[in-house]
């Protein structure tokens, strides 16, 4: 069954980039029903959509978060990655990678999450 | 940006007991709404798509209700496993957001 892994640092300085990786593993990343998504949850708090990508490159973002935000795709290693610019404290959280289904607007795989701690 | 509004934010219930979720979305979302259960140090769960819909594996006791900007989350019988956390969360133009989440809590 497909399976969404969350990989990179689990310590970032503040200033500095936020960079994840999550790896599709049982399937295609690039099948066409489904967006590839970032969600995060700082401890004790809710979930925050941060943005999606389609196979294509085509990308959304969170408002709040759009001038910091890049969301990528590498089809060849069925890959999606995150970037986080100019972090603080604020971003330290949980990060999920999820897939979207098209159409539908839902959630229905994730990955188990990594912590991301900003901190110098 | 669309809000959503969870309520209450923490219940306390029994099992067996018949519980109620609420959400509210600040203007309408027709009926793109999802619900989430939550465990501490796991990943959400999707239990309900599109406001009524059960996803494929989710016991019958789940149901989901409503549209525009109202929305129910139903569990008809509270059941050891059903303590958590849940979350709804909508899409409107290229957009989605979660609601603050429900705690629901051993009475």
């Amino acid at each position: 069954q497909v399976q969404l892994q969350e990989s990179g640092p689990g310590l970032v300085k503040p200033s500095q980039t936020l960079s994840l990786t999550c790896t599709v593993s049982g399937g295609s990343i690039s099948s066409g029903s489904y967006y590839w998504s970032w969600i995060r949850q700082p401890a004790g708090k809710g979930l925050e959509w941060i943005g999606r990508i389609y196979t294509s490159g085509s990308t959304n973002y969170n408002p709040s978060l759009k001038s910091r935000v890049t969301i990528s795709v590498d089809t060849s290693k069925n890959q999606f990655s995150l970037k986080l610019s100019s972090v603080t404290a604020a971003d330290t959280a949980v990060y999920y990678c999820a897939r979207l289904a098209v159409a539908l607007w839902y959630f229905d795989l994730w990955g188990r999450g990594t912590l991301v701690t900003v901190s110098s | 940006d669309i809000q959503m509004t969870q309520s209450p934010s923490t219940l306390s219930a029994s099992v067996g007991d018949r519980v109620t979720i609420t959400c509210r979305a600040s203007q309408s979302i027709s009926s793109w709404l999802a619900w989430y259960q939550q465990k501490p140090g796991k990943a959400p769960k999707l239990l309900i798509y599109k406001a009524s819909s059960l996803e494929s594996g989710v016991p019958s006791r789940f149901s989901g209700s409503g549209s525009g900007t109202e929305f129910t989350l139903t569990i008809s019988s509270l059941q050891p496993d059903d303590f958590a956390t849940y979350y709804c969360q909508q899409y409107n133009s290229y957009s989605l957001t979660f609601g603050g989440g429900t705690k629901v809590e051993i009475k």
